[in-house]
């Protein structure tokens, strides 16, 4: 089956602590996505890649640091400077022409106290 | 920035009657997507409408764009306990951009 993986499902760490968060696509997609979502809230761009080892901040990259050493793989490091980290990822994969559909990962539910 | 608003923030209907979404935004665009969420869950794309569409259909799907207005409807008939779901509108905007800007999503709940 092609898709998005995303793990773990939910995460939880002590705030001072980066944490990773897993993506892997096998729809051999040139573009990736991570995204931000808060209760009730739409869908923030963290960051982008379009193609391997290049990436572009999305409107809220600060605090956030990712990877693209793979086309399949598109890690997101959540580090100790973002400032309220407890959320909804979700990353999403989209081919690399118009128009961008996006194909989501069952998101991780990071938790940090 | 979030240029799609969604309304209303939340909807609530009976099985079987038809449920429609409006999405507003401010800039001009390629296209523009409709997206379900899910409790808990990623999004699941549904259905594009290009900026010289003016009506779409996909099942019970039926999605209306309106440029001049720049506004888009999301109506979906017949509903069902299982279209309980936020729907949100993704708006593909100018050139060079690979970017969706996502709106806050209305709320559907579908009572059996």
């Amino acid at each position: 089956d092609g898709g998005i993986t995303q793990s773990p499902k939910y995460l939880f760490r002590k705030e001072g602590q980066n944490v990773t968060l897993s993506c892997e696509q096998n729809l051999n997609h040139d573009a990736m996505y991570w995204y931000r979502q808060d209760p009730g809230q739409g869908l923030r761009l963290i960051y982008y890649s379009q193609i391997v080892n290049d990436f572009q901040k999305g409107d809220i990259a600060e605090g956030y640091s990712v990877s693209r050493e793979k086309k399949e793989s598109f890690p997101l490091t959540v580090t100790s400077a973002q400032k309220n980290p407890t959320a909804f990822y979700l990353c999403a994969s989209s081919e690399d022409r118009r128009p961008y559909e996006q194909y989501f990962g069952p998101g991780t539910r990071l938790t940090v106290t | 920035s979030q240029q799609g608003e969604e309304d209303p923030q939340a909807l609530s209907i009976q099985e079987g009657e038809n449920a429609t979404m409006n999405c507003s935004y401010k800039t001009s665009i390629n296209n523009l997507q409709w997206y379900r969420q899910n409790s808990g869950r990623g999004l699941v794309h549904l259905i594009l409408i290009r900026s010289n569409e003016r009506e779409k259909h996909s099942g019970r799907l039926r999605v209306t764009l309106d440029t001049s207005k720049k506004s888009s409807s999301l109506l979906i008939t017949a509903s069902r306990a299982a279209d309980t779901a936020s729907y949100f509108c993704a708006t593909e905007s100018g050139a060079g951009s690979y970017q969706l800007t996502f709106g806050k999503g209305t709320k559907l709940s579908v009572i059996p």
